[in-house]
């Protein structure tokens, strides 16, 4: 069974410091998809980046990347420049690709606070 | 862009009652996914569907059940309420056969108050 670990319960940083939240994974699968979803007090649930295992490259989506070490089984997402605005609940989410469903696993959330 | 709709928007119930939560996919999504979401959790799988077939079953109780219809939109029927079932339900849709078209799109969810 695949499990995802975010091990920083909360984090908080200045207006325009760049934040990394970790990201760990356990899978047995080759092929699968990674991603990081924001979730701000409104609670909506907003797609921020993702990542396909098969690329080498690290995705990014302008203040925010990934750092993706396939190997150590770990995604990363670094906030360049951070806004007020990016203050939110942020989860790791895995899913697998295979025809029978894409299920998303996800990590338990890592609060972001960024202080004016 | 269209997005999932769900409805309604804030949900107010009392213990041992029963409630429907509606979805409308994004329109061409054949597979509708639903998530529970209690205060300080993570979303918790409950149940998806593709094609108006089950697909997959997670966490769902067994006072739950859904279904997907014919125009694709979905919905969760909850009986015999309880408090722990307080949450925020999140619907979200995707194509199956679609796999650069992943992640889901969630809806904004149904925040259900049961008091």
């Amino acid at each position: 069974a695949q499990t995802v670990t975010q091990s920083q319960p909360e984090m908080s940083v200045q207006e325009a410091e760049t934040v990394t939240l970790s990201c760990t994974y356990d899978t047995s699968e080759s092929n699968y998809y990674l991603f990081w979803y924001k979730q701000p007090p409104s609670r909506q649930m907003i797609l921020v980046i993702r990542q396909e295992a098969y690329k080498q490259q690290n995705a990014t989506e302008n203040r925010f990347s990934v750092n993706f070490q396939k190997a150590a089984k770990s995604f990363s997402l670094k906030i360049s420049d951070s806004q007020l605005g990016d203050t939110a609940m942020y989860f790791c989410a895995f899913m697998k690709q295979d025809d029978s469903n894409y299920q998303l696993i996800w990590g338990a959330g890592t609060k972001l606070i960024i202080k004016p | 862009a269209a997005g999932v709709i769900q409805s309604p928007r804030h949900l107010i119930k009392e213990k041992r009652e029963t409630a429907t939560l509606k979805c409308y996919p994004i329109p061409r999504h054949d597979t509708v996914y639903w998530y529970q979401q209690g205060p300080g959790q993570d979303p918790q799988f409950l149940i998806s569907f593709y094609e108006k077939m089950q697909s997959d079953k997670g966490s769902i109780p067994d006072r739950f059940s859904a279904q997907q219809f014919s125009d694709y939109h979905s919905e969760l029927n909850m009986s015999s309420l309880e408090l722990g079932d307080s949450a925020l339900y999140f619907c979200a849709s995707s194509t199956r056969g679609d796999l650069s078209n992943q992640p889901q799109h969630f809806g904004d969810g149904t925040r259900l108050s049961i008091l």
